[in-house]
């Protein structure tokens, strides 16, 4: 069984559309994020959500919306893309606030055109 | 300015060599060191969690050490396969490990 699965793998659309990627766990954890990995391999962190309350909250830009519905859940919604959204985005999960082992998605890389 | 550096950016040697990988570090206050393994195209993977008072960690070939002194980490893989293949990060947590500040990483090239 995956334990932290994101969808879609793949997604390619047109500037300006608005998309959503979904994540869930079933690892029972009580954190849950989002990374941007740019073109360089380099990984940020954008959110951090602990029982659906938005813990970490870092510098990006307000199109990016995350929603957590429940503590096995943080999607991402992206208004407006643009060309600079283009990334690998890595949903995880992790215990104790983020001080246990965080386990990652398989990625989803946008590709804006 | 909380930072990680990685060295060497890459690396390429020959299977079943040995190899080291540097960390060092300006982040406080530190909470944890932890190393991640991540393939081609997948998400990072957990290799080692180490907090202030360890300073060192196995998971099989691979061997962590953590200086916290002098901030800096290393990880040690042994008689390299070519799965070893990998980027590989080094990621460190700070206030209270809620929040983690990652490396560039190291690409690792094991050929044969």
């Amino acid at each position: 069984d995956t334990a932290v699965s994101q969808t879609p793998k793949y997604l390619v659309t047109q500037m300006g559309n608005d998309k959503s990627i979904k994540c869930e766990q079933n690892l029972g954890h009580d954190t849950m994020y989002w990374y941007k990995q740019d073109s360089k391999k380099f990984l940020k962190i954008m959110f951090s959500y602990n029982n659906k309350e938005l813990i970490i909250n870092e510098t990006v830009p307000n199109r990016f919306s995350p929603k957590s519905p429940d503590k096995a859940h943080l999607n991402l919604h992206i208004n407006s893309l643009e060309l600079g959204d283009s990334a690998v985005y890595f949903c995880a999960s992790s215990q104790d606030r983020g001080r246990g082992e965080a386990f990652f998605g398989q990625g989803t890389r946008l590709t804006v055109v | 300015k909380n930072q990680v550096e990685q060295s060497p950016q890459s690396l390429i040697i020959l299977e079943g060599k040995n190899c080291t990988l540097q960390c060092n570090y300006t982040v406080s206050p530190f909470s944890n060191l932890r190393w991640y393994k991540q393939d081609t195209g997948r998400g990072p993977v957990s290799l080692t969690i180490m907090t202030f008072s360890e300073n060192t960690k196995s998971n099989g070939r691979y061997t962590a050490t953590l200086d916290a002194d002098t901030k800096q980490s290393s990880l040690h893989i042994t008689a390299s396969q070519l799965s070893d293949s990998a980027s590989y990060i080094c990621v460190v947590g700070y206030q209270a490990g809620t929040a983690l500040i990652f490396g560039k990483g190291t690409t690792l090239s094991v050929s044969s």
